[in-house]
Parts: structure tokens; C-alpha cells; sequence
């Protein structure tokens, strides 16, 4: 089995700089996903880590370590429309490709 | 990016009553498709994953006679949940992958469906 865990809600104000965590406890890891999903819509993909380090793309940076079981995504110069929820996903290598695990997602709400 | 298409958006109906999700994708031949359920504030969990021709793969607890899966083409995958009850009540999402894996590897998914059971 495997568990992911993510905080449950952050909020932070616009413009400023939130660090969404992700640990996970996996056997045969084989990539960290985060996505992004709108209340009521499906979810976008926004990053991808297989190995460990940080992947940046444009406001949002994602960053892997293999050995702690620990991912971030940074969402930097904060948006209201990054109101959203950030789920965390990992594949094992077992699993076909595109059977993720998800975590619970964190809700992350952008104030003026 | 690719695009992955459902139908319908939102759906009430009647206790007893079966209701079709549709999930298509639009610009790819989709080999495999895969159908999740999220209740509200909770994780996608996956149901199934269909692949083209041939029989769903069904995770542990999702009981096939309910939530018919069907994948008769490489754009088309349904999902049928018969005699629907107000526990089934929630958001259904399908995602598709091609042949070839993408250079990142992620999940097109559909817009969704929210299926509301009276």
C-alpha cells in the first residue's frame, strides 16, 4: 500500500509565496505528479519529478527527494485565480502507466 | 495538449434508475482510458482502467456489476452505473492515454461529470 498526505487547506494573500508539501510512503516509485483541479472541474496537469531536484516552470517550481518521500510544489507571485485545489500524485512502477495514486489535495485560497 | 472530452457535464436522476457517462478523446487514439470517483474534498480514487477491446480492470472494492465499464473503440469509453443509488452520488472523472507515452507523462482528463442521485 502506499499513503500520501498533503495539508488539508492553506491560505495565503496575492502575490505572495505558498509551499504546498507532499510526503508519500510508496513502494517502486516511478514519478510525482501535482495537479491542479477547480471546485468542480477536472484537473490540469501542472508538473512532473521522477528524479530528485527542482523543475521550474514559470510561476510554479516543483521539487523531489527520493530518499526523504517528500515533494513541494511553489507557488510564487500568488494569483486569485490559483484559488484551487493541488492534488499530489504518485506512480509506482508496477502500476501501468497513467494508474496514479492521488492524494487528498490541498485547497489553497488566495485573499486580496 | 490533447483533449478529453465527457458527457454529460451534470445528471439527476431517480434512485433504481442507470445513467451513461460518456468519455471520449478527441484529438488521440486513447488505448487506455481510466475512470475515477471523487466525493467532495476527498482524492480521486480510481475505479477501473479500461483498455481498448478488451475487458475493465476493476480496483479492489468497485463492484463491476455496477459501474459497467465499456471500451469499444480507441475514442470512446462509457461507464454505466446501473440501479443508481444517492450513495453513488458524486464526481465522476475519466482520463485517457495514448500509444505513446507524452515527454511528462501526465493524465488528459475529462471536464467531469457530477451525478446526482435522488
Amino acid at each position: 500500500g502506499q499513503n500520501i498526505d498533503q495539508p488539508t487547506e492553506m491560505t495565503a494573500t496575492e502575490g505572495a509565496i505558498v509551499q504546498i508539501n507532499c510526503t508519500y510512503q510508496t513502494s517502486g516509485f516511478n514519478g510525482l505528479f501535482w495537479y491542479q483541479q477547480h471546485a468542480g472541474e477536472a484537473p490540469t496537469f501542472l508538473s512532473y519529478n521522477v528524479l530528485d531536484g527542482l523543475e521550474e516552470k514559470g510561476r510554479f517550481s516543483s521539487f523531489l527527494s527520493r530518499s526523504k518521500g517528500y515533494s513541494y510544489l511553489l507557488l510564487k507571485e500568488l494569483q486569485m485565480k490559483d484559488s484551487a485545489s493541488y492534488l499530489c500524485a504518485v506512480k509506482r512502477r508496477s502500476d501501468s502507466w497513467g494508474k496514479f495514486q492521488f492524494g487528498a489535495g490541498t485547497q489553497v485560497v488566495v485573499t486580496p | 495538449g490533447a483533449v478529453v472530452s465527457q458527457h454529460p457535464s451534470r445528471v439527476i436522476c431517480k434512485s433504481g434508475t442507470s445513467v451513461k457517462i460518456e468519455c471520449r478523446s478527441l484529438d488521440f487514439q486513447a488505448t487506455t482510458m481510466f475512470w475515477y470517483r471523487q466525493f467532495p474534498k476527498q482524492s480521486l480514487m480510481l475505479m477501473a482502467t479500461s483498455n481498448e477491446g478488451s475487458k475493465a480492470t476493476y480496483e479492489q472494492g468497485v463492484e463491476k456489476d455496477k459501474f459497467l465499464i465499456n471500451h469499444a473503440s480507441l475514442t470512446l469509453s462509457t461507464l454505466t452505473v446501473t440501479s443508481a443509488h444517492p450513495e453513488d452520488s458524486s464526481f465522476y472523472i475519466c482520463s485517457a492515454r495514448g500509444r505513446r507515452e507524452t515527454t511528462t507523462g501526465e493524465l488528459f482528463f475529462g471536464e467531469g461529470s457530477r451525478l446526482t442521485v435522488l
